[in-house]
């Protein structure tokens, strides 16, 4: 059973388009995140909810909201896109927030035209 | 901002031989946690090691933490081919709500 999935694998988009990515995870944690790898390898965090409260936003343009319909469900909604948002974008869950090894899907690779 | 830096960003070895890699940070921190990531995967969880802890083991993977000089190493000890990855450290802070990625250190293993 996949513990954190997310869809698309690949998402090849024109500037100025609005899309979104999805994530669920079947572990029962409490927290989910939302991290972009550039392509040096950094990761960088990006949001972070624990039971449905967004926690921190690291310097995100607001371009990039994530939505939490249930504990186990993190989107990430994506606006307006800009060539330089092109990255891989990785979900991440664990139980009791950083204190604990987080779980990452496989990632979403965001391709801008 | 990022927190950890790896050292060396490559390091390339004979399968057998032992792999040592390292992690500097900036701030205290609550704990420090390594992980693997493989060519096109979501990274993996290795070892956690906490800010009273010094050194800890899982399998053959041999994690310290030096909080007076804060750094971390990770050991890998009798590589095997299957272990190249890239490997990241990660700092967690006293928050609990943020944790910074360093770069990470690109492991190759040759048979």
């Amino acid at each position: 059973d996949t513990a954190v999935s997310q869809t698309p694998k690949y998402l090849v988009t024109q500037m100025g388009n609005d899309k979104s990515i999805k994530c669920e995870q079947n572990l029962g944690h409490d927290t989910m995140y939302w991290y972009k790898q550039d392509s040096k390898k950094f990761l960088k965090i990006m949001f972070s909810y624990n039971n449905k409260e967004l926690i921190i936003n690291e310097t995100v343009p607001n371009r990039f909201s994530p939505k939490s319909p249930d504990k186990a469900h993190l989107n990430l909604h994506i606006n307006s896109l800009e060539l330089g948002d092109s990255a891989v974008y990785f979900c991440a869950s664990s139980q009791g927030g950083t204190n604990q090894p987080q779980h990452f899907g496989d990632g979403t690779r965001l391709s801008i035209l | 901002s990022q927190q950890g830096e790896e050292d060396p960003q490559a390091l390339s070895i004979q399968e057998g031989e032992n792999a040592t890699m390292n992690c500097s940070y900036k701030t205290s921190i609550n704990n420090l946690q390594w992980y693997r990531q493989n060519s096109g995967r979501g990274l993996v969880h290795l070892i956690l090691i906490r800010s009273n802890e010094r050194e800890k083991h899982s399998g053959r993977l041999r994690v310290t933490l030096d909080t007076s000089k804060k750094s971390s190493s990770l050991l890998i000890t009798a590589s095997r081919a299957a272990d190249t990855a890239s490997y990241f450290c990660a700092t967690a802070l006293y928050n609990n709500n943020d944790m910074r990625f360093g770069a990470g250190t690109r492991l190759t293993v040759k048979p």
